[in-house]
């Protein structure tokens, strides 16, 4: 079975902080996404990544960065959080044209 | 318009029953699609992918309607353990992308 970590569960940080969101999966996917999941709003892509050091924008990636150095790791940054980055974050990996394969969540809370 | 559209719901639906759902996308170049099934507060779990031809699972069937551009999925004999909400997904080949729909909510009621 496919394996996708999130450091976190849940998250408590405050305004202006920069906040870090790792992810690592175990089964050699080149295609690792970073989502924020808002009720009402479904999952919305902030960025993705399709090889060591390759990243893409997604559709709502101001105000976040992210880093791929090793395969199985990509990490979501938030430079200087604010409380409208309070959010369900997700990760996901795959093959191309394969379904993707979800870490747990991590809830963020910015106050 | 989105571009992966469902009916948000709720479907309230008693047990045995059987219940189907839809989801429209208005990208022609979608190549894959997928159904997922997310519990409160849990990340999405695959249910299953959608075959051109048609495709079961036990209760579930997942049917794929490229000339009018929707995916459907049937669950049957409905169980208190399938309230959840589903999530449909559209990919295009070549491009990593994956469009979710924003859920259809699903209540089986005893």
């Amino acid at each position: 079975d496919v394996k996708v970590t999130q450091s976190s569960r849940y998250l408590v940080k405050r305004t202006g902080e920069k906040v870090f969101l790792e992810c690592v999966q175990d089964m050699d996917h080149e295609n690792m996404f970073w989502y924020r999941q808002d009720p009402g709003l479904g999952l919305r892509l902030i960025y993705f990544s399709y090889d060591v050091k390759m990243k893409e924008k997604g559709d709502i990636p101001e105000g976040y960065s992210v880093s791929r150095e090793k395969k199985e790791r990509f990490s979501l940054i938030l430079e200087s959080a604010s409380t409208n980055q309070t959010s369900m974050y997700l990760c996901a990996s795959t093959l191309e044209n394969q379904p993707q394969h979800f870490g747990d969540g991590t809830r963020l809370s910015i106050l | 318009r989105k571009e992966v559209e469902q009916d948000p719901g709720p479907f309230n639906v008693p047990e045995g029953a059987t219940v189907a759902f839809n989801c429209t996308y208005s990208n022609s170049a979608s190549q894959s699609f997928f159904w997922y099934r997310q519990d409160c507060r849990k990340e999405p779990k695959l249910l299953m992918s959608v075959y051109s031809s048609g495709n079961e699972d036990g209760r579930f069937t997942a049917q794929l309607n490229r000339a009018s551009q929707y995916i459907s999925l049937l669950i049957r004999d409905s169980k208190l353990s399938d309230s959840a909400t589903y999530l449909c997904v559209g990919g295009t080949s070549g491009t990593y992308k994956y469009i979710f729909g924003t859920g259809t909510r699903l209540k089986v009621l005893a």
